[in-house]
């Protein structure tokens, strides 16, 4: 079975502030997607990054850089400088299957405090 | 084309009611899903279609509930008899996939809040 665990409910922090989002996930899978998506409250879901299963290469995009290792089964994202308009619940995703179907966390909530 | 639109936003019903639900993805994506989110819950997949061809669908969604993308253009989700257990917000999403291959990622819409009372 898969699964994705989202350990952290909720994150307070005060603007400026680094945080790192966790994930851990579960698959039995040797090739699968891991995926991180924002919601905001407006409520769609936008995408943020995809990885694969054969890329363990972190990467950095301005504030934000995502942190995959499979020895961990974890796929963390950390906004630096964390600004107000971070503040949103976001969702990491995991799929391994050619169907695309997308198995979320729980999400985490951010606030970012001014 | 301005990415995935769903209508209505908001949906109001009384128990027992039917009601339906549009999407329509981005125009040259083949694969559109339906995942049903509730309060402090990430999504959790209903069903997918590639073109108009309905492959998955998954346990949650019970007999009371029926999806269509006829000419696998738009999708339409009805819910028949609703029940206040299916209050939530209905997220449709987007995404081109070749044969065989991986798709890119999934794109959402604002979803439909549904509240049945």
């Amino acid at each position: 079975a898969q699964k994705v665990t989202q350990a952290q409910t909720e994150i307070s922090v005060v603007e400026k502030e680094d945080v790192t989002l966790d994930c851990v996930y579960e698959t039995r899978d040797t090739t699968y997607y891991l995926f991180w998506y924002k919601q905001p409250p407006s409520g769609e879901l936008v995408f943020l990054i995809r990885r694969n299963s054969f890329d363990e290469q972190n990467e950095i995009s301005g504030r934000y850089s995502w942190n995959f290792q499979k020895s961990t089964s974890s796929f963390n994202f950390t906004i630096t400088a964390s600004q107000v308009v971070d503040s949103a619940v976001y969702f990491c995703a995991l799929t391994s299957s050619n169907t695309g179907k997308l198995i979320f966390g729980q999400g985490t909530t951010l606030q970012v405090k001014p | 084309d301005t990415g995935v639109s769903q209508n209505p936003r908001h949906k109001i019903t009384k128990r027992g009611q039917n009601v339906t639900f549009r999407c329509d993805p981005i125009s040259e994506h083949n694969r559109l899903y339906w995942y049903r989110q509730t309060l402090g819950q990430g999504p959790e997949f209903l069903t997918y279609f590639q073109n108009e061809a309905q492959l998955e669908k998954s346990r949650l969604l019970s007999d009371r509930f029926s999806a269509e993308r006829p000419k696998g253009s738009f999708s339409t989700l009805e819910i028949q008899r609703t029940e206040q257990g299916d209050s939530a917000m209905y997220l449709c999403a987007s995404s081109l996939a070749g044969t065989g291959a991986m798709n890119t990622e999934a794109f959402f819409g604002q979803g439909t809040r549904l509240t049945v009372v």
